[in-house]
């Protein structure tokens, strides 16, 4: 079956430590996205990459990077700079075809004490 | 800029009622729309999508929206809830550069 991956499903840190969360798509997707979700906030938009070896910063990137070296994978650090890093973060793709339709994993849940 | 305004955060209707969610968009150009739905600690999925033609989009489990220019929305309907109809339900505009922007949501209860 064709679709999205994110590992794991929970996540724990301590403060202080960078922690890296996984995306894998084999949609074939050129597009992939990464996104924050706290309480009430709806998604924001951490970081998008259109294309291998490019991304861009979204709207909220203080604290967090990324790397896009193969078409399928997409995976986010989020570093001890980032200053409120517990929330659920959320990683789609797209077919990059300006019809903006997007497909979610199912998210990672990280929880920074 | 591009915004999407979903009034109610949260929505309380009978199992068996109709549904009524709804979505303002600010948008210069013909927008892209989305709704999608997200059940507790999982990811969102489609429910149906405007992008041109028929203002009246069919989407999965039953739902449809209405894409009505003059009043800016596009609001998400069914004719009769069931009790797993309970989450969250995003709308969203299509941005440029193969971005999305989301309402804040709506979460929907479902009274037995």
């Amino acid at each position: 079956d064709g679709g999205i991956t994110q590992s794991p499903k929970y996540l724990f840190r301590k403060e202080g430590q960078n922690v890296t969360l996984s995306c894998e798509q084999n949609l074939n997707h050129d597009a992939m996205y990464w996104y924050r979700q706290d309480p009430g906030q709806g998604l924001r938009l951490i970081y998008y990459s259109q294309i291998v070896n490019d991304f861009q910063k979204g709207d909220i990137a203080e604290g967090y990077s990324v790397s896009r070296e193969k078409k399928e994978s997409f995976p986010l650090t989020v570093t001890s700079a980032q200053k409120n890093p517990t929330a659920f973060y959320l990683c789609a793709s797209s077919s990059s075809t300006g019809l903006y339709e997007q497909y979610f994993g199912p998210g990672t849940r990280l929880t920074v004490t | 800029a591009q915004s999407v305004t979903q009034p109610d955060i949260h929505i309380t209707v009978s199992e068996g009622a109709s549904l009524e969610l709804r979505c303002n968009y600010s948008y210069g150009a013909t927008p892209y729309l989305f709704w999608y739905v997200q059940s507790p600690g999982q990811g969102l999925q489609l429910l149906l999508k405007y992008f041109s033609g028929d203002t009246l989009v069919q989407g999965i489990k039953g739902f449809e929206a209405e894409f009505k220019r003059s009043q800016s929305s596009f609001n998400l309907r069914k004719p009769s809830v069931h009790w797993s109809d309970a989450a969250e339900y995003f709308c969203a505009v299509g941005a440029g550069d193969d971005k999305i922007i989301f309402g804040k949501g709506t979460r929907l209860h479902i009274l037995p």
